[in-house]
């Protein structure tokens, strides 16, 4: 069965440090990989997604940028944090190969920028 | 752009109410249609997705039929219980690898 893992839980950061979030894919090969982010009390809007390592694709990006180094993690950052980026942060996995399949999502991380 | 209306913010029912939670989409084709449902604190869950015209996607009691000719995906469900409280998205495939997203509903079953 797949697993989805996403690191930390929680943060409270200052406003302009810099921010790393990760996923991690277990059980999966060559996984579609997805960042969301989610205002409080509001709906997801889709950043970026990966097909393959190394290659990120930006949907929207909101000062953040994404890599993926290894086929079962992606990484989320930016060097300095600004208050528009509280909220709630998901990772998503879908399977390999073309078109639109469904996508699994993590736990997500909250992050409070302060 | 393709887009998802969710006309109801909150609905509230009580236990063994039916349930329909409106979703309408715009968008050229056919595209793939979704519902998820998201706990407090947790990822979305995925429900179930249709594909085709008249396709009935079904998971958990709860079943949506793709309409094409109304532009509809509506959810329902003949029986809530409390344990359905939770906040539901329609979704919708705009190409490959995105998702458009509708604002929720957030179902608030009274005990």
């Amino acid at each position: 069965a797949q697993t989805i893992h996403q690191w930390p839980v929680a943060e409270i950061k200052a406003v302009g440090s810099p921010l790393s979030l990760g996923c991690t894919i277990k059980g999966k090969s060559s996984p579609n990989l997805y960042w969301y982010w989610q205002a409080t009390g509001g709906t997801l809007q889709q950043l970026f997604y990966s097909i393959t390592v190394g290659q990120v694709e930006s949907v929207v990006q909101l000062n953040l940028s994404a890599s993926r180094p290894k086929d079962d993690q992606f990484i989320l950052s930016t060097e300095k944090l600004l208050l528009s980026h509280s909220g709630f942060y998901l990772c998503a996995w879908s399977p390999p190969g073309g078109g639109l399949d469904t996508q699994y999502f993590g736990p997500g991380t909250r992050l409070l920028v302060l | 752009g393709d887009s998802v209306t969710q006309t109801e913010g909150q609905v509230a029912l009580s236990e063994e109410d039916f349930l329909t939670i409106h979703c309408n989409y715009s968008a050229s084709g056919y595209p793939a249609l979704f519902w998820y449902v998201q706990y407090p604190g947790e990822g979305p869950q995925f429900l179930f997705r249709a594909s085709r015209d008249k396709e009935k996607g079904s998971s958990r009691g709860f079943e949506a039929t793709y309409n094409k000719e109304t532009t509809s995906f509506h959810l329902q469900k003949a029986s809530v219980q409390e344990s359905d409280s939770a906040v539901y998205y329609c979704a919708l495939g705009d190409s490959n690898y995105q998702l458009i997203w509708g604002s929720g509903t957030k179902l608030i079953i009274k005990p």
